[in-house]
C-alpha cells in the first residue's frame, strides 16, 4: 500500500492570508489529484498533475507535483472564507491500478472573515 | 446532469440488522467505486467495478460486506450483519473509466449509524 501523508492536519487562518498544504509519500505515483470536500458532501476534484515538476494554477490556487512524483503541494494565495473545506490528495499507482486511488487523511482548512 | 445519486442519505439501524446502500452512477460512466470515510481512517476504497465487473475488492473489510453491480446504472453495498464499528459515511463515485488521471465524481454519501 502506498501511503500519502498530509500536513498539517488542521489550518486556521484569517481571510487574505496565504497557506500551503503538503502531501508526501515514499512511493512514486503515476498521477496525483487534489480534491476539496465540504461538510455533508462528497469530494470534488480541483486538479490532476501527472508530470514530475509540473505546476498548475487555478485562480488563487497553485498546485505542484514533485520532481520525483512522490510529493505535492497546494498553495492558496489571499485565502477567502469560500476556501474553507477538507483538502484531500489522492495518488494513483502503477498502470494496472490507475483507478485505485490512495487518499491522504486530509487537511482541514478554516478561513475566517 | 443529476450527478451520482445515493440512497438513503441517512440510515440508522441496530446492530445485527442488514443494511443496503444504493448508488446510481453518472450515465455513460464505466467505472464505479465504493468508499468509506471515518475520522479515524479517512477515505478508504472498499471495492471498484469496471463495466459492471468487480476489479478489486481488497478493501472490503470483512465477509459481512458485499457489493454488486447488476447493470451499468445501479450498484448496491450490503452489510450483513451490521456492527457499531461500521458506522461511517459511505460514498459512491463514478468515472468514465480506469485511465490515468480520470476524475472520479462522488455522490453526496450515506451516513450510516449502527447502534
Amino acid at each position: 500500500t502506498q501511503l500519502l501523508e498530509q500536513s498539517p492536519q488542521f489550518l486556521s487562518i484569517q481571510e487574505g492570508e496565504n497557506l500551503t498544504v503538503y502531501c508526501n509519500s515514499s512511493s512514486v505515483f503515476s498521477s496525483l489529484q487534489w480534491y476539496r470536500q465540504e461538510p455533508g458532501e462528497g469530494p470534488v476534484l480541483l486538479v490532476t498533475v501527472v508530470t514530475g515538476g509540473e505546476v498548475k494554477k487555478l485562480k488563487r490556487l497553485t498546485f505542484q507535483f514533485g520532481d520525483a512524483r512522490k510529493d505535492s503541494s497546494l498553495h492558496i494565495t489571499a485565502a477567502q472564507p469560500g476556501d474553507t473545506g477538507l483538502y484531500l490528495c489522492a495518488g494513483a499507482g502503477e498502470v494496472d491500478s490507475w483507478g485505485k486511488l490512495q487518499f491522504g487523511a486530509g487537511t482541514q482548512v478554516v478561513v475566517t472573515p | 446532469d443529476a450527478g451520482v445519486i445515493q440512497s438513503p442519505r441517512h440510515e440508522v439501524t441496530e446492530m445485527g440488522q442488514e443494511v443496503t446502500l444504493r448508488c446510481k452512477p453518472i450515465s455513460g460512466h464505466n467505472s464505479l467505486f465504493w468508499y468509506r470515510q471515518t475520522m479515524m481512517r479517512g477515505l478508504e476504497l472498499l471495492i471498484y467495478f469496471n463495466n459492471n465487473v468487480p476489479i478489486d475488492d481488497s478493501g472490503m473489510p470483512e465477509d459481512r460486506f458485499s457489493a454488486k453491480m447488476p447493470n451499468a446504472s445501479f450498484s448496491t453495498l450490503k452489510i450483513q450483519p451490521s456492527e457499531p464499528r461500521d458506522s461511517a459515511v459511505y460514498f459512491c463515485a463514478s468515472s468514465l473509466g480506469l485511465g490515468l488521471a480520470l476524475e472520479q465524481y462522488f455522490g453526496p454519501g450515506t451516513r450510516l449509524t449502527v447502534t
